[in-house]
């Protein structure tokens, strides 16, 4: 099975900063990599999908990049929506494993 | 609108039973993906099963193979997933989740539904 595993597992941050998170897959996975974020109580959300598609309707400032094995989601400028989980996904290969997910909160 | 709703959720007994389903609408059901995620009580996001469109290809996680089975009914627009041998391991958060037409995600998801099992 394919494991991932995501850093930071949390991070702090200010509404304007630029927040890099990375993901790593055990084994290659080309491009076939998804990030979502997620609110509590709520529903996780498609932001990129391939590794660099960004899912339509979701803002400009995300951007994802990588291949093989290491991903990386990149916000250009933290907005106070944009508080949350974030969690990579590979759909490679089942079990279509997930990150453990990197906390973004406020500084 | 793309819609996914979720029922049949609640409080189990261990070793008990439970089935779940996900009513679709505003696409055409028959043509997706789908798949079942789960989430524990404060924990992060686990991938659960998949089915194919046809229903002839599915998958499972390690964790619920043998317990749990994927199912549809592309005529109701409908999926299911019948839980049995249910443990504390298995509380939480279900969703189901259309993979996309052309991409490996998931870009419709329900609003999840709780499953408790507990004693």
């Amino acid at each position: 099975d394919i494991q991932m595993t995501q850093s930071p597992s949390s991070l702090s941050a200010s509404v304007g900063d630029r927040v890099t998170i990375t993901c790593r897959a055990s084994q290659t996975i080309s491009t076939y990599l998804n990030w979502y974020q997620q609110t509590p109580g709520k529903a996780p959300k498609l932001l990129i999908y391939a590794a660099s598609n960004l899912q339509s309707g979701v803002p400009s400032r995300f951007s994802g990049s990588g291949s093989g094995t290491d991903f990386t989601l990149t916000i250009s400028s933290l907005q106070p929506e944009d508080f949350a989980t974030y969690y990579c996904q590979q759909g490679d290969s089942p079990p279509f494993t997930f990150g453990p997910g990197t906390k973004v909160d406020v500084k | 609108e793309v819609q996914l709703v979720e029922s049949g959720g609640g409080l189990v007994q261990p070793g008990g039973s439970l089935r779940l389903s996900c009513a679709a609408s505003g696409f055409t059901f028959s043509s997706y993906e789908m798949n079942w995620v789960r989430q524990a009580p404060g924990k992060g996001l686990a991938w659960v099963s998949y089915i194919h469109s046809s229903g002839t290809t599915i998958y499972y996680a390690d964790s619920v193979k043998g317990r749990f089975t994927i199912s549809r009914d592309n005529a109701k627009s409908s999926l299911y997933l019948q839980m049995n041998s249910l443990t504390a391991e298995d509380t939480g958060v279900y969703y189901c989740a259309r993979k996309q037409w052309l991409g490996p995600g998931a870009d419709y998801w329900g609003q999840g539904i709780l499953v408790t099992v507990s004693s």
